[in-house]
């Protein structure tokens, strides 16, 4: 089954502690993308990347990390995690960039 | 610039009532446009792509060049239907996001 899974689903940290969302796709999917979702704001663009060890800054990099060693995985890296990173995350992929798109189930994050 | 406009944050409409989503998009070249749905705590899933011309679930969009629109449109809304929806148009290996409608069906 295609598939795009990110993990964990739901944290709660503490401010400054790093952490790191995993996301994996099965569809040997070149594109690979982060979005946040926060109420009244929509999607917003983290990172993305193209293809194994291309990645670029989407609308909202601030505070992240990402990097893209093999095809199939693609994680995000809050290397000092603030309050205003609480938000929904999710992780997406597509054949290529601008095409049917497909995301995980999403990671609810909250920074205390 | 490449942008994608959903003028309505909230849409209500009764049950069995017609429903349109609008979205408008600027874009200089053939513009292939997505409609995705997010149903409550749920992963964003595609709906409709403007190239399949298909009926996903009742929903149909069409693309008018003239209006530069790709309105998403129910004839008879039902209570499953409440989520919320969100435009996209792809554009330079990338797509560009509406703000999203929350359409709530009210019984």
């Amino acid at each position: 089954e295609a598939q795009v899974t990110q993990n964990p689903r739901y944290l709660i940290t503490v401010t400054g502690k790093k952490l790191t969302v995993t996301c994996s796709q099965n569809m040997n999917h070149e594109y690979m993308s982060w979005y946040r979702q926060d109420p009244g704001l929509g999607l917003r663009q983290i990172y993305y990347s193209m293809n194994v060890e291309v990645t670029d800054k989407g609308d909202v990099p601030e505070g992240y990390k990402v990097s893209r060693k093999e095809k199939r995985n693609f994680p995000l890296i809050l290397e000092s995690p603030s309050p205003n990173q609480t938000s929904l995350y999710f992780c997406a992929s597509s054949y290529r960039g601008g095409n049917t798109i497909y995301f995980g189930e999403g990671s609810w994050l909250t920074v205390v | 610039a490449q942008r994608v406009t959903q003028p309505e944050k909230l849409l209500s409409v009764f049950k069995g009532a017609p429903v349109e989503l609008k979205c408008n998009y600027s874009y200089s070249g053939s513009p292939e446009l997505f409609w995705y749905v997010q149903y409550s705590r749920q992963r964003l899933q595609l709906l409709l792509r403007h190239i399949s011309r298909e009926s996903i679930k009742g929903f149909t969009a069409d693309l008018n060049k003239g209006e530069t629109s790709f309105h998403l449109k129910k004839p008879f809304a039902q209570e499953e239907d409440s989520a919320m929806y969100y435009c996209a148009l792809g554009s330079n290996y990338q797509l560009i996001w509406g703000a999203g409608t929350k359409l709530i069906i009210k019984p």
